[in-house]
C-alpha cells in the first residue's frame, strides 16, 4: 500500500448504528486530518493530530469521535448521526514539523449515507 | 488570518484552449499556496505548490501557477485543455509554521468541451 488509503469506500448506515471509518497513512508522516466535504461547501476541516495528539476540534458534534492510536492510524468513531452528516470524509496526512512546506496528502475518502 | 477566494464556481472550456483558474488569497504573513485537484469520487491530488522559491511554479499535468504579491493572486493555467482534465480544483493557503493549517477555497469545477 503507499500513500493514504482510507476503508470502507462506501458506508451506508441507519441513525441509530455505530461505525468506524478508518484511515492509514505510509508516508511516515506525523500529523493527520478529518475532513469532511459536503455537496455545494466548502472543505470543512473536522479535527487535526499531531504527533498523536488532537490539536484541533473544530465544533464538531459529539457523535463524531477520531482516535489516533500512532501516528500511521486514524479512526472516526460515529453513532447516532443525522442525515445531514451524509458527505465525503476525506482523510489527509502532512510532515507537521517540516521545515519547507506542509502539503496534506489525502486518501480517496469515505462516502457516507445516513438513512 | 489566511483565507482564499476562487473566482468562478464553474469554468468550462473547449478542448485544446487555455485553461485559467483564479485564485486570490489574504494572509498576514508570508505564505505557502496549493493547488489541489479533486476527480470524480476521489480524494484532493496536489497539483503544485508555492514556498517562497521561484514565483512560477510547475506542477503535474502541464499546470503552472505563478504567485503575484501584488495582486495576491496565485492563478493556475495550462496552455491547452484535454478531456482528462475535467475535475474539481482547489486552491489553498498556509502559513509557515508547523502549527498552520491549510485553508482551502470552495473549489472551481472545471468542464472540458469536445
Amino acid at each position: 500500500e503507499t500513500g493514504v488509503t482510507q476503508t470502507p469506500r462506501h458506508l451506508v448506515m441507519g441513525m441509530t448504528n455505530k461505525k468506524s471509518l478508518k484511515c492509514e497513512q505510509h508516508l511516515g508522516h506525523n500529523a493527520m486530518y478529518w475532513y469532511k466535504q459536503s455537496a455545494k461547501k466548502p472543505l470543512e476541516l473536522m479535527f487535526v493530530y499531531s504527533l498523536e495528539e488532537r490539536v484541533e476540534n473544530n465544533s464538531v458534534p459529539s457523535r463524531f469521535s477520531p482516535e489516533c492510536p500512532n501516528s500511521s492510524h486514524l479512526f472516526l468513531h460515529l453513532h447516532t448521526l443525522q442525515p445531514e452528516d451524509s458527505a465525503l470524509y476525506l482523510c489527509a496526512s502532512s510532515q507537521a514539523l517540516a521545515e519547507n512546506s506542509y502539503e496534506q496528502y489525502f486518501g480517496p475518502g469515505t462516502r457516507l449515507t445516513v438513512t | 488570518a489566511q483565507s482564499v477566494t476562487q473566482l468562478g464556481s464553474h469554468v468550462s472550456v473547449s478542448e485544446g484552449a487555455l485553461v485559467l483558474l483564479r485564485c486570490n488569497y489574504s494572509s498576514s504573513v508570508p505564505p505557502y499556496l496549493f493547488w489541489y485537484v479533486q476527480y470524480p469520487n476521489q480524494g484532493l491530488q496536489l497539483l503544485l505548490k508555492y514556498t517562497s522559491a521561484a514565483t512560477l511554479v510547475k506542477g503535474i499535468n502541464g499546470f503552472e501557477a505563478e504567485f503575484k504579491k501584488s495582486e495576491t493572486s496565485f492563478h493556475l493555467t495550462k496552455p491547452s485543455a484535454h478531456m482528462s482534465d475535467a475535475a474539481e480544483y482547489f486552491c489553498a493557503v498556509s502559513g509557515r509554521s508547523s502549527a498552520s493549517k491549510i485553508i482551502f477555497g470552495s473549489g472551481t469545477r472545471l468542464s472540458i468541451r469536445p
